[in-house]
């Protein structure tokens, strides 16, 4: 079946260092790659996404480009703020036997960025 | 545009009492989902949706059960709660003609089982 392993949190920052939040997926089909964000007390919310090799999503200064030689949709971001502390989850969107989109998250990464 | 909304956002109940969760989304979307999510556990789906009048079992289903007799409404039920449904459940809709599209979440229901 279909999975997503993301790197362990949780993930502490100094502001304005750069970020890297490692995800990488296995699936049966050609899924769609997202990342969700979660700010404490909060829902998800869709923070980017990539449908096809090789296309970049970005927002709000993060961006993830889909490797699909790699297998892998890595989280980026040049310059965190202490706003950015959040949890990052990692999903795929693919289809499942019944032929309904089924969507596999991975178990999410606490960022904390520190002043 | 109120997106996802569920109702209520805390709760506390006892051993062996029963509720409902309630979610409605004003997006005109098909799919309709309920997680619970725990610490270190990410989010599990419990039931889900692909229309009005349909349901379906997802990862752990046990001890629940659900609703969708309108398309915008998605109804999570505890019959008997028991301690270990401690957690913070939210719901999510969807688009699903299009896998690309993402879930929208709701902002969650905090629920506490004593």
């Amino acid at each position: 079946g279909d999975s997503v392993t993301q790197m362990e949190g949780p993930v502490t920052l100094s502001e304005e260092a750069f970020l890297t939040i490692n995800c990488t997926y296995t699936a049966t089909g050609y899924p769609s790659l997202f990342w969700y964000v979660q700010y404490p007390g909060e829902g998800l919310q869709l923070l980017l996404k990539a449908t096809k090799a090789d296309d970049k999503g970005s927002n709000k200064g993060f961006e993830a480009t889909y490797r699909k030689e790699t297998t892998s949709f890595h989280l980026e971001k040049g310059s965190v703020q202490v706003s950015d502390s959040a949890v990052y989850f990692c999903a795929l969107s693919d289809r499942d036997s019944g032929g309904y989109q089924k969507v596999t998250f991975g178990t999410g990464t606490k960022l904390q960025v520190i002043p | 545009n109120a997106g996802v909304t569920q109702t209520p956002k805390f709760r506390v109940l006892k051993t062996g009492q029963s509720m409902t969760l309630l979610c409605a989304q004003d997006m005109n979307h098909e799919y309709m989902y309920w997680y619970r999510q725990d610490p270190g556990m990410g989010l599990r789906l419990i039931h889900y949706s692909v229309g009005e009048g349909t349901t379906a079992k997802g990862e752990v289903p046990d001890g629940y059960n659900v609703s969708r007799l309108k398309k915008q409404n998605f109804l999570l039920g505890l019959e008997s709660a028991a301690p270990s449904q401690t957690s913070v459940y939210f719901c999510a809709s969807s688009y699903q003609r299009d896998r690309s599209y993402g879930y929208t979440f709701g902002s969650g229901t905090r629920l506490t089982v004593v």
